[in-house]
């Protein structure tokens, strides 16, 4: 099956600094990879998702890179804010029409806005 | 609120109890999940309903028992649990049939097992 790992574990930046989160997924079936934000006592909700058919996609402050040659993925967050501070996790999965989606998520990097 | 709604918010229960969980989604989707989400490790899926059949079931001791009634409600039944099942459960739901299959998550259940 699919196993997802994500680097690092904790992150601490500046406000304004940038973060950058990674993760490697071992199937190269894979081809859908969101990213979930869970803030503290919190769900986990959506911020972005990049599918295997492009290498990027951007967000305002936010972006998605993907290396399928390399089985890697990465977000970006630039201009850091306070409110960006929570736990980030990334998932991947093999999307196919008709079928429940199974996402493995990673171990999830909690990141830390200082001011 | 995203449309998926969980209860209890916490409940705590002794190893010989028997409860349960539920979760409602109001989005209109055709699939839902269970997951267990544990300190320091990831998301663990254990129940994946489509069309309100079970599709995926993640080697889940059986003490843990779902249900799916219908496409918009969820239930996890519980008996003779463990300390070790103390977790955050969380459901999910989507709407299949397309390319990306975006999960809602409700706000879980935080479970104690005394």
């Amino acid at each position: 099956g699919e196993n997802v790992e994500q680097h690092p574990s904790t992150l601490s930046v500046q406000e304004g600094d940038s973060a950058v989160i990674k993760c490697t997924y071992s199937d190269s079936a894979s081809n859908y990879f969101p990213w979930y934000k869970q803030e503290l006592g919190k769900r986990p909700q959506l911020i972005i998702d990049i599918r295997s058919n492009v290498g990027e996609k951007k967000d305002q402050r936010i972006a998605v890179t993907l290396n399928k040659t390399a089985k890697h993925f990465s977000l970006h967050i630039t201009e850091t804010q306070p409110e960006d501070s929570a736990v980030y996790f990334c998932a991947a999965s093999i999307m196919n029409t008709g079928t429940a989606s199974k996402l493995t998520f990673g171990t999830g990097t909690r990141l830390q806005v200082t001011l | 609120e995203t449309g998926v709604t969980q209860t209890p918010r916490h409940l705590v229960m002794g190893m010989t109890n028997k409860k349960s969980l539920k979760c409602e989604q109001h989005l209109g989707h055709n699939a839902m999940y269970w997951y267990k989400q544990s300190a320091k490790k990831p998301l663990e899926l254990m129940f994946v309903y489509s069309l309100e059949e079970r599709v995926e079931n993640n080697s889940v001791p059986s003490r843990f028992s779902p249900e799916c009634p219908n496409s918009s409600h969820l239930f996890l039944h519980l008996h003779t649990l463990q300390p070790e099942d103390s977790a955050l459960y969380l459901c999910a739901s989507s709407q299949d049939g397309g390319w990306g299959n975006i999960q809602y998550f409700g706000a879980g259940t935080r479970l104690s097992v005394l």
